[in-house]
């Protein structure tokens, strides 16, 4: 596969334990965030977004805070399987600004058995 | 969601020389974009296609390199012209799908074209 993210930052975490990902922003006007998920070889894969007027949001095994006074985002995973290994990126945008996204640095995360 | 498909899945390429990467969407889309993600690193927007009217560029980036053609809501090409090394990258499509359910609209993102310049 393709060596996406050689250099980010890794989070190992025990298979079955909780994952949290962390994720800082800039700019306070971003007012939409989401969660991708990227394998080895693929592109980015949707996981699950945020409106900045909100504060906490779940889906499948998945949740996303926010914290606007710090301007912080995280993914939380729970019961953290082998096949949730891969490296994350957080994205944020600005709806007036035409959702153009900015990507943040991305971290890996490799699941132990 | 959409299904985004992207060709050549990657290519290795001879400095100076130009490549074409396609992207087709399974429905109509307004928006989409291109990115590139260098080795090891994240997704830098280039550019946003527009159908009908000439792509909106990032800084960093110029027409002249990354000249993008969309003649219509499924289809968009990005060419990086003149290549160089430095052009190795993966480079992604997305495109912005609304949801009419919660009237929530989210970009998707293509496999992606990994190029190889040599």
């Amino acid at each position: 596969g393709e060596s996406v993210g050689l250099h980010l930052p890794t989070l190992s975490v025990q298979e079955g334990d909780n994952s949290i990902i962390n994720c800082a922003y800039s700019n306070s006007a971003s007012d939409y965030f989401i969660w991708y998920k990227q394998e080895s070889g693929k592109g980015p894969q949707f996981i699950i977004d945020i409106r900045s007027n909100m504060d906490k949001r779940q889906g499948q095994r998945v949740t996303v805070l926010l914290n606007k006074t710090v301007k912080h985002l995280s993914l939380q995973i729970a019961a953290t399987q082998p096949g949730d290994s891969a490296v994350y990126f957080c994205a944020e945008t600005r709806k007036a600004a035409g959702n153009k996204l900015t990507f943040g640095g991305g971290t890996r995360v490799l699941v132990k058995p | 969601s959409a299904v985004i498909s992207q060709k050549p899945s990657r290519d290795i390429c001879q400095r100076g020389t130009s490549l074409t990467i396609q992207c087709q969407v399974d429905s109509q889309v307004t928006m989409m974009f291109w990115y590139r993600q260098q080795p090891g690193q994240s997704l830098t927007l280039i550019a946003t296609a527009n159908q009908g009217s000439e792509a909106t560029y990032e800084s960093g980036f110029v027409i002249d390199k990354f000249p993008i053609s969309r003649p219509n809501l499924t289809f968009s090409t990005l060419t990086v012209s003149n290549m160089s090394p430095e052009d190795s990258s993966i480079y992604l499509c997305s495109v912005e799908y609304f949801f009419l359910l919660d009237r929530t609209d989210t970009q998707y993102f293509g496999p992606g074209t990994r190029l190889t310049v040599l």
